[in-house]
């Protein structure tokens, strides 16, 4: 089944504990981005990443780390996670960037930081 | 990535159609309408997407005005299973980061 898939579902965390937020998608998808979803604003992009070796920062960016070693895989890293970065975070896949791809969306990590 | 406006709710009874407008007034000649759907607890997921014509598959349909000021997304009949937040984006061919911008969308609820 074609899908993007996120680790863990749930975390809750105290400030300045590094964590990893996993993604993978099993498409072949050049395209990953990672959002955050907070009541009253939205999802915001994060990073994206148009292919291996290749990111770029979102709207959002500060807080945060990303890497793509691998086509398949893009984790978000918080080096020192801060309270103010407690969220639902989203990571997204596309097979490229043109206007008619269609995004695809993992289930959605809560994360909490206390 | 030009501005779209979405009523905040609306509310169906299951089994009928619903219709969900939203209007983009500044929409530009190659925007590209898209629909995203969130449901409770979970990630969005893709609905539809058209320029210019109406667009019908298997979940819903996408009526587009003349203009392109303005579309409807079409839920021939409503389930529980719809009930979702909606939005109504726009992706341009100049978006750097390729960001899907949502904005409020329109919470849909529907009644059994």
């Amino acid at each position: 089944e074609a899908q993007v898939t996120q680790n863990p579902r749930y975390l809750i965390t105290v400030t300045g504990k590094k964590l990893t937020v996993t993604c993978s998608q099993n498409m072949n998808h050049e395209y990953m981005s990672w959002y955050r979803q907070d009541p009253g604003l939205g999802l915001r992009q994060i990073y994206y990443s148009m292919n291996v070796e290749v990111t770029d920062k979102g709207d959002v960016p500060e807080g945060y780390k990303v890497s793509r070693k691998e086509k398949r895989n893009f984790p978000l890293i918080l080096e020192s996670p801060s309270p103010n970065q407690t969220s639902l975070y989203f990571c997204a896949s596309s097979p490229g960037t043109v206007n008619t791809d269609t995004q695809y969306f993992g289930p959605g990590t809560r994360l909490t930081v206390l | 990535d030009a501005k779209t406006t979405q009523p905040n709710s609306m509310e169906s009874n299951e089994e009928e159609p619903v219709h969900l407008p939203c209007n983009h007034s500044t929409i530009s000649g190659t925007d590209y309408i898209h629909w995203y759907r969130q449901l409770p607890s979970q990630g969005p997921e893709y609905v539809i997407h058209g320029l210019t014509s109406n667009v019908n598959n298997r979940m819903a349909s996408l009526a587009i005005a003349e203009d392109r000021k303005s579309s409807t997304l079409i839920l021939h009949r409503a389930t529980l299973r719809d009930a979702a937040v909606y939005y109504c984006i726009l992706r341009s061919t100049n978006n750097a980061g390729n960001m899907l911008t949502f904005g409020g969308g329109t919470r849909l609820m529907v009644k059994p």
